[in-house]
Protein backbone atom coordinates (compact mmCIF):
# COMPACT_ATOMS: atom_id res chain seq x y z
CA UNK A 1 0.00 0.00 0.00
CA UNK A 2 1.00 3.54 -0.09
CA UNK A 3 3.34 4.98 2.55
CA UNK A 4 3.78 8.91 3.95
CA UNK A 5 4.31 11.10 1.11
CA UNK A 6 5.70 14.93 1.68
CA UNK A 7 5.59 17.27 -0.81
CA UNK A 8 7.32 19.17 -2.05
CA UNK A 9 10.77 17.11 -1.66
CA UNK A 10 12.75 20.37 -2.78
CA UNK A 11 12.33 23.80 -1.33
CA UNK A 12 14.27 26.57 -2.16
CA UNK A 13 13.13 30.14 -0.74
CA UNK A 14 14.28 33.19 -0.18
CA UNK A 15 15.28 34.22 3.50
CA UNK A 16 11.67 35.96 4.96
CA UNK A 17 9.23 34.06 3.18
CA UNK A 18 6.91 32.08 4.52
CA UNK A 19 6.70 28.29 3.23
CA UNK A 20 4.21 25.58 3.74
CA UNK A 21 5.49 21.85 3.46
CA UNK A 22 2.90 19.01 3.43
CA UNK A 23 2.38 15.56 4.79
CA UNK A 24 0.37 12.55 3.92
CA UNK A 25 0.32 10.13 6.15
CA UNK A 26 -0.61 6.11 5.59
CA UNK A 27 -4.66 5.88 5.44
CA UNK A 28 -5.83 5.05 9.12
CA UNK A 29 -2.95 6.15 10.94
CA UNK A 30 -4.36 8.23 13.99
CA UNK A 31 -0.49 9.71 14.89
CA UNK A 32 1.66 12.11 12.99
CA UNK A 33 4.86 13.66 13.95
CA UNK A 34 6.92 16.04 12.62
CA UNK A 35 10.54 15.76 12.80
CA UNK A 36 13.40 18.22 11.75
CA UNK A 37 16.95 16.90 10.54
CA UNK A 38 20.03 19.59 9.84
CA UNK A 39 22.90 18.24 8.08
CA UNK A 40 24.51 15.37 9.58
CA UNK A 41 22.27 15.66 12.56
CA UNK A 42 19.94 13.46 14.00
CA UNK A 43 16.10 13.56 14.21
CA UNK A 44 15.30 16.70 16.52
CA UNK A 45 11.01 16.59 16.97
CA UNK A 46 9.02 19.18 16.54
CA UNK A 47 5.13 17.96 17.27
CA UNK A 48 2.88 15.17 17.14
CA UNK A 49 -0.90 15.19 16.51
CA UNK A 50 -3.28 12.74 17.63
CA UNK A 51 -6.60 13.00 15.16
CA UNK A 52 -6.20 17.14 14.62
CA UNK A 53 -4.90 17.82 17.98
CA UNK A 54 -1.17 18.50 19.11
CA UNK A 55 -0.63 17.46 22.22
CA UNK A 56 2.72 18.28 22.46
CA UNK A 57 4.25 21.02 20.31
CA UNK A 58 6.89 21.68 22.98
CA UNK A 59 9.99 20.61 20.23
CA UNK A 60 8.41 23.72 17.59
CA UNK A 61 11.58 25.93 18.05
CA UNK A 62 9.69 29.39 17.78
CA UNK A 63 6.36 30.86 17.03
CA UNK A 64 7.53 31.01 13.58
CA UNK A 65 6.85 27.65 13.36
CA UNK A 66 3.22 25.85 13.52
CA UNK A 67 1.37 23.00 12.19
CA UNK A 68 -1.99 21.90 11.67
CA UNK A 69 -3.95 18.84 10.84
CA UNK A 70 -7.44 18.27 9.15
CA UNK A 71 -9.63 15.49 8.81
CA UNK A 72 -7.13 13.09 10.87
CA UNK A 73 -5.24 12.97 7.57
CA UNK A 74 -3.65 15.58 6.09
CA UNK A 75 -1.23 18.05 7.77
CA UNK A 76 0.63 21.33 6.83
CA UNK A 77 4.22 22.37 8.54
CA UNK A 78 4.04 26.25 8.57
CA UNK A 79 7.31 28.05 8.78
CA UNK A 80 6.64 32.32 8.30
CA UNK A 81 9.35 34.65 7.67
CA UNK A 82 12.12 31.74 7.48
CA UNK A 83 15.88 32.09 8.18
CA UNK A 84 18.81 30.63 7.05
CA UNK A 85 18.88 27.97 10.15
CA UNK A 86 15.66 26.59 9.55
CA UNK A 87 17.49 25.13 6.05
CA UNK A 88 17.02 21.14 6.97
CA UNK A 89 15.12 18.42 5.79
CA UNK A 90 11.82 18.29 7.30
CA UNK A 91 10.43 14.77 7.87
CA UNK A 92 6.89 13.74 8.79
CA UNK A 93 6.11 10.00 10.22
CA UNK A 94 2.71 8.20 10.95
CA UNK A 95 1.62 5.38 13.09
CA UNK A 96 -1.34 3.57 13.95
CA UNK A 97 -1.88 4.89 17.79
CA UNK A 98 -0.05 7.00 20.11
CA UNK A 99 -0.25 6.14 23.65
CA UNK A 100 1.51 2.96 22.88
CA UNK A 101 5.05 2.08 21.24
CA UNK A 102 4.20 1.72 17.45
CA UNK A 103 6.35 1.48 14.77
CA UNK A 104 6.37 5.28 13.28
CA UNK A 105 7.12 5.10 8.99
CA UNK A 106 8.25 8.01 7.43
CA UNK A 107 8.00 9.49 4.42
CA UNK A 108 10.99 10.86 2.29
CA UNK A 109 11.27 14.53 3.49
CA UNK A 110 11.06 17.74 2.39
CA UNK A 111 14.28 19.48 1.75
CA UNK A 112 14.28 23.27 2.54
CA UNK A 113 16.86 25.47 1.43
CA UNK A 114 16.64 29.42 2.77
CA UNK A 115 18.61 31.31 0.57
CA UNK B 1 13.37 14.80 30.27
CA UNK B 2 14.82 11.84 28.09
CA UNK B 3 18.08 11.64 26.93
CA UNK B 4 19.72 9.28 24.60
CA UNK B 5 22.90 8.98 23.76
CA UNK B 6 24.50 7.03 20.45
CA UNK B 7 27.70 6.29 19.72
CA UNK B 8 29.78 5.95 18.02
CA UNK B 9 29.24 8.87 15.27
CA UNK B 10 30.70 7.10 12.45
CA UNK B 11 32.25 4.05 11.82
CA UNK B 12 33.83 1.79 9.16
CA UNK B 13 33.91 -1.86 9.30
CA UNK B 14 35.62 -4.02 6.38
CA UNK B 15 32.72 -5.75 4.60
CA UNK B 16 32.35 -9.52 6.08
CA UNK B 17 32.96 -7.92 9.28
CA UNK B 18 30.65 -7.23 12.54
CA UNK B 19 29.57 -3.34 13.47
CA UNK B 20 28.37 -2.62 16.75
CA UNK B 21 26.06 0.69 17.95
CA UNK B 22 25.80 1.78 21.28
CA UNK B 23 22.86 3.57 22.83
CA UNK B 24 22.37 4.72 26.49
CA UNK B 25 19.25 6.29 27.67
CA UNK B 26 18.47 8.05 31.19
CA UNK B 27 14.48 7.33 32.03
CA UNK B 28 14.40 3.95 33.31
CA UNK B 29 10.44 3.97 32.60
CA UNK B 30 10.95 4.05 28.61
CA UNK B 31 10.04 0.51 27.45
CA UNK B 32 10.49 0.38 23.70
CA UNK B 33 13.82 0.84 22.11
CA UNK B 34 13.52 0.81 17.83
CA UNK B 35 16.13 0.77 15.72
CA UNK B 36 15.82 2.82 12.49
CA UNK B 37 18.14 2.82 8.81
CA UNK B 38 18.27 5.93 6.73
CA UNK B 39 19.55 5.68 3.33
CA UNK B 40 20.77 8.49 1.64
CA UNK B 41 17.78 10.69 0.41
CA UNK B 42 15.47 8.45 2.10
CA UNK B 43 13.51 8.29 5.64
CA UNK B 44 14.48 6.46 8.47
CA UNK B 45 12.96 2.48 7.97
CA UNK B 46 13.05 0.91 11.22
CA UNK B 47 14.85 -2.48 11.78
CA UNK B 48 14.15 -4.28 14.87
CA UNK B 49 13.46 -3.51 18.13
CA UNK B 50 12.96 -4.23 21.43
CA UNK B 51 10.79 -3.85 24.50
CA UNK B 52 11.81 -3.67 27.79
CA UNK B 53 10.69 -7.19 28.88
CA UNK B 54 12.93 -8.88 26.45
CA UNK B 55 16.90 -8.79 27.11
CA UNK B 56 17.85 -9.93 23.43
CA UNK B 57 16.04 -10.24 19.97
CA UNK B 58 17.83 -11.19 16.24
CA UNK B 59 16.41 -10.86 12.93
CA UNK B 60 18.91 -12.84 10.73
CA UNK B 61 22.30 -10.60 10.66
CA UNK B 62 20.75 -8.44 12.86
CA UNK B 63 20.45 -8.35 16.49
CA UNK B 64 19.33 -5.91 19.67
CA UNK B 65 20.72 -6.61 22.98
CA UNK B 66 18.98 -4.37 26.32
CA UNK B 67 20.63 -4.04 29.58
CA UNK B 68 17.60 -2.41 31.70
CA UNK B 69 19.90 -2.09 34.52
CA UNK B 70 22.26 -0.41 33.23
CA UNK B 71 20.16 1.55 30.82
CA UNK B 72 21.97 0.89 27.71
CA UNK B 73 21.16 -1.21 24.10
CA UNK B 74 23.09 -2.34 21.25
CA UNK B 75 22.57 -3.25 17.64
CA UNK B 76 24.66 -5.73 16.01
CA UNK B 77 25.35 -6.22 12.32
CA UNK B 78 27.13 -9.86 11.71
CA UNK B 79 28.62 -10.71 8.13
CA UNK B 80 28.00 -7.06 7.32
CA UNK B 81 27.50 -5.97 3.52
CA UNK B 82 27.77 -3.04 1.41
CA UNK B 83 23.89 -2.53 1.65
CA UNK B 84 24.52 -1.96 5.11
CA UNK B 85 26.20 1.14 4.39
CA UNK B 86 23.69 4.23 5.83
CA UNK B 87 22.86 5.99 8.95
CA UNK B 88 21.72 4.41 11.82
CA UNK B 89 19.29 6.02 14.61
CA UNK B 90 18.59 4.20 18.24
CA UNK B 91 15.56 5.58 19.74
CA UNK B 92 13.98 5.59 23.42
CA UNK B 93 9.83 5.40 23.69
CA UNK B 94 7.83 6.01 26.92
CA UNK B 95 4.25 6.90 26.81
CA UNK B 96 3.61 8.89 23.70
CA UNK B 97 6.95 10.46 22.92
CA UNK B 98 10.35 8.65 21.47
CA UNK B 99 13.52 10.03 21.44
CA UNK B 100 16.28 9.33 18.93
CA UNK B 101 19.78 9.23 18.96
CA UNK B 102 22.08 11.26 16.99
CA UNK B 103 22.68 8.65 14.61
CA UNK B 104 25.75 6.61 13.31
CA UNK B 105 27.09 6.81 10.33
CA UNK B 106 28.23 3.16 9.37
CA UNK B 107 30.50 3.04 5.89
CA UNK B 108 31.21 -0.95 4.99
CA UNK B 109 34.65 -1.06 3.41
CA UNK B 110 35.33 -3.04 0.36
Amino acid sequence: GAGVSQSPSNKVTEKGKDVELRCDPISGHTALYWYRQSLGQGLEFLIYFQGNSAPDKSGLPSDRFSAERTGGSVSTLTIQRTQQEDSAVYLCASSLVVGGPDEQYFGPGTRLTVT
Amino acid sequence: GENVEQHPSTLSVQEGDSAVIKCTYSDSASNYFPWYKQELGKGPQLIIDIRSNVGEKKDQRIAVTLNKTAKHFSLHITETQPEDSAVYFCASYRDDKIIFGKGTRLHILP
